[in-house]
C-alpha cells in the first residue's frame, strides 16, 4: 500500500521569510496530492492540492510542486506570517484512499 | 446543519463499555472515512466507505465496528476499548469520481478517552 513520509516534524521560520515542507510517496499510482492545514484545536483543512497531470500550482503565497519521476512533491509557502503557524500535512492518492504524511509544525516568529 | 457533523465531540468510557461515534455529511459526497488522531500517528485511515461499501480496512481491530447505513451517516462502534485507543477520531466525506480521490472534508472530531 501507500506510504507517505514528510519532513521535516518541525520547522520554526520568522515572519516574512518562505517555508518549504517536503513529502515522499511509495506508490507510483498515486494521481492527486493534497495539502491540509490543521490549526490547534481545529480540523484538517485543504490548503492547496495537485494532480499528477500537472507540475506546479500556486495559489497566492502559496505553491506546490510535484516530480512524478522521483514520487516527491512540496509545499511553498512564501512572505509567512503568524497565522501560518499550523500542522500541515500532506496526503497522497490513488483510487478513494488519501494517505496522509505524519506532518509538520510550523512556527512563524513574528 | 452544513458539512461534516460528528457527536459526541468528546467521550469517556470504561474498557468493558459499549458506545458509539456518529457521523452526518450534509454534501452530498458518496464516500466516508474514519481517521484515528494520536501524537505516534498524526492521521492513520481507518475505514473508508464508497457508496455504502466498505472498500478499505486498515487492519484495524475488531473493537472497532464501522456501520454505513446510507451514503450520508457512518458510525464507528465501540466495545472493549484500551487505554491506547484514546485519540480524536475524525470522520470525513468526500466525492469520489472516475478521476479518483477527491477533496476530504472532515468533521470537528471525537475526543475518546478510554479509563
Amino acid at each position: 500500500g501507500e506510504n507517505v513520509e514528510q519532513h521535516p516534524s518541525t520547522l520554526s521560520v520568522q515572519e516574512g521569510d518562505s517555508a518549504v515542507i517536503k513529502c515522499t510517496y511509495s506508490d507510483s499510482a498515486s494521481n492527486y496530492f493534497p495539502w491540509y492545514k490543521q490549526e490547534l484545536g481545529k480540523r484538517p483543512q485543504l490548503i492547496i492540492d495537485i494532480r499528477s497531470n500537472v507540475g506546479e500550482k500556486k495559489d497566492q503565497r502559496i505553491a506546490v510542486t510535484l516530480n512524478k519521476t522521483a514520487k516527491h512533491f512540496s509545499l511553498h509557502i512564501t512572505e509567512t506570517q503568524p497565522e501560518d503557524s499550523a500542522v500541515y500535512f500532506c496526503a497522497a492518492a490513488n483510487t478513494d484512499k488519501l494517505i496522509f504524511g505524519t506532518g509538520t509544525r510550523l512556527q512563524v516568529f513574528p | 446543519e452544513t458539512g461534516v457533523t460528528q457527536t459526541p465531540r468528546h467521550l469517556v468510557m470504561g474498557m468493558t463499555n459499549k458506545k458509539s461515534l456518529k457521523c452526518e455529511q450534509h454534501l452530498g459526497h458518496n464516500a466516508m472515512y474514519w481517521y484515528k488522531q494520536s501524537a505516534k500517528k498524526p492521521l492513520e485511515l481507518m475505514f473508508v466507505y464508497n457508496f455504502k461499501e466498505q472498500t478499505e480496512n486498515n487492519s484495524v481491530p475488531s473493537r472497532f465496528s464501522p456501520e454505513c447505513p446510507n451514503s450520508s451517516h457512518l458510525f464507528l462502534h465501540l466495545h472493549t476499548l484500551q487505554p491506547e485507543d484514546s485519540a480524536l477520531y475524525l470522520c470525513a466525506s468526500s466525492q469520489v469520481g472516475r478521476v479518483g480521490a477527491n477533496v476530504l472534508t472532515f468533521g470537528a472530531g471525537s475526543r475518546l478517552t478510554v479509563l
